[in-house]
């Protein structure tokens, strides 16, 4: 595809319920990103891979939310037991090589919208 | 204190208006800076991109990078309604692997 596909576009889930959010990236982009956007507010970053360096997963909220990428291809992002505090949009970007304008241009996915109820 | 600071708004003008939007950082590292806009249910876009110390122009929007005081900005010329929507400032450094650090985002509001 030509963008960035995330997975589902929307999902409602029961409380203490384990969801998985899928994300994939733009062929070729090194960088592949997670954010959690709540109403109104703006980006919270939560973890950061790029290429076979060591992901960033200083963003993650708590150990109920984890991220696997398979090499420089599709993501997963993992919610377990899921608390109402977690509804939000999901946002999956990526980005190209490092050395293409320092990976600025940052593609985004349409997000995934979770309701937790 | 975060490394990028925004004023979240909202900033609301006439429609004809020049808009000024601006981030201050604290990293100095950071070398690439960009503005992205974001529609209401829509993912980010990116608007303007700028390396280093400089000003970039595109049309009616202007982006100014001042490295010296860590200040960086947007200008809108003859802002639309259309131009309505949230603004973010990126940024990155090549120490840092080239991750995008954001702003918290300026929500604009142009009236008709």
């Amino acid at each position: 595809g030509a963008g960035v596909s995330q997975s589902p576009s929307n999902k409602v889930t029961e409380k203490g319920k384990d969801v998985e959010l899928r994300c994939d990236p733009i062929s070729g982009h090194t960088a592949l990103y997670w954010y959690r956007q709540r109403l109104g507010q703006g980006l919270e970053f939560l973890i950061y891979f790029q290429g076979n360096s060591a992901p960033d997963k200083s963003g993650l909220p708590s150990d109920r939310f984890s991220a696997e990428r398979t090499g420089e291809s599709v993501s997963t992002l993992t919610i377990q037991r899921t608390q109402q505090e977690d509804s939000a949009v999901y946002l999956c970007a990526s980005s190209g090589a490092a050395r293409d304008r320092g990976g600025t241009e940052a593609f985004f996915g349409q997000g995934t919208r979770l309701t937790v109820v | 204190q975060k490394e990028v600071e925004q004023d979240p708004g909202p900033l609301s003008v006439p429609e004809g208006a020049i808009v000024s939007l601006n981030c201050t950082y604290s990293n100095s590292a950071f070398q690439y800076f960009m503005w992205y806009r974001q529609y209401s249910r829509k993912g980010p876009e990116l608007l303007m991109y700028t390396y280093s110390s400089g000003n970039k122009e595109d049309g009616r929007f202007t982006a100014q990078v001042d490295k010296s005081s860590k200040y960086i900005s947007l200008f809108i010329r003859d802002s639309q309604p259309s131009d309505s929507a949230t603004y973010l400032c990126a940024m990155s450094a090549r120490i840092s692997n080239y991750q995008l650090i954001w702003g918290a985002g300026t929500k604009l509001i142009i009236k008709p």
